[in-house]
């Protein structure tokens, strides 16, 4: 079946740090993958996405890019700040004629960011 | 435009006993998801509704889990009754469903209610 498998935390870096969180899936077909992030007491918000091969997904200075080849989605971001802390999910949604197919998330990645 | 709401945001109960969570999804989004997130682990599916019909509850145990969505909008997940490992964050999501634009289909998700079980 599809499953995600994300980098495991904590990460803590410094501010104006250059991030990484790698994320690799296993599904047959052409899923679309997605970023989502979870700040302290809030919901999941979605962060970015792709759904095809070779697609870029960016938001708020982050971006991942859909490598087919290497299976893999990882996150990245030049310069992280303080307000990045956060837990970040690397998910997988299966693709369908109306898109509404579950999403399957990797375990989570806490990242915290120090002054 | 107002997002998903969910209440309450936290529970406390005794193991055996019975809760109930209440989930109103974004205005015309037709589609409905529970998920389970349990501390350390990302979300799983429990169940997905596609106005008031069940389109996926592989995963949701059905010995003691329900959840009915009677009027196609607003949703109710019960518990009963409960065990230690049901201790979680219940979220739920929602989201437009069409052929249009089909691959951008976002999930909007709740805030969540935390369930501790004593």
């Amino acid at each position: 079946g599809n499953s995600v498998t994300q980098m495991e935390g904590p990460v803590t870096l410094s501010e104006e740090a250059f991030l990484t969180i790698n994320c690799t899936y296993t599904a047959t077909g052409y899923p679309s993958l997605f970023w989502y992030v979870q700040y302290p007491g809030e919901g999941l918000q979605l962060l970015l996405k792709a759904t095809k091969a070779d697609d870029k997904g960016s938001n708020k200075g982050f971006e991942a890019t859909y490598r087919k080849e290497t299976t893999s989605f990882h996150l990245e971001k030049g310069s992280v700040q303080v307000s990045d802390s956060a837990v970040y999910f690397c998910a997988l949604r299966k693709t369908s004629n109306f898109g509404n197919e579950k999403l399957t998330f990797g375990t989570g990645t806490r990242l915290t960011i120090i002054p | 435009e107002a997002g998903v709401a969910q209440s309450p945001r936290y529970k406390i109960i005794e193991k055996r006993q019975s809760v109930a969570f209440w989930c109103n999804p974004i205005s015309g989004h037709a589609t409905l998801y529970w998920y389970q997130q349990i501390l350390g682990q990302g979300p799983k599916l429990l169940i997905q509704f596609q106005n008031n019909g069940v389109v996926d509850d592989s995963q949701l145990p059905k010995d003691r889990f329900s959840a009915e969505r009677l009027k196609g909008v607003d949703s109710t997940l019960k518990i009963q009754p409960a065990k230690l490992e049901d201790s979680a964050v219940y979220l739920c999501a929602s989201s437009w469903t069409g052929s249009l634009a089909a691959a951008y289909n976002e999930q909007f998700f709740g805030p969540g209610t935390r369930l501790t079980v004593l």
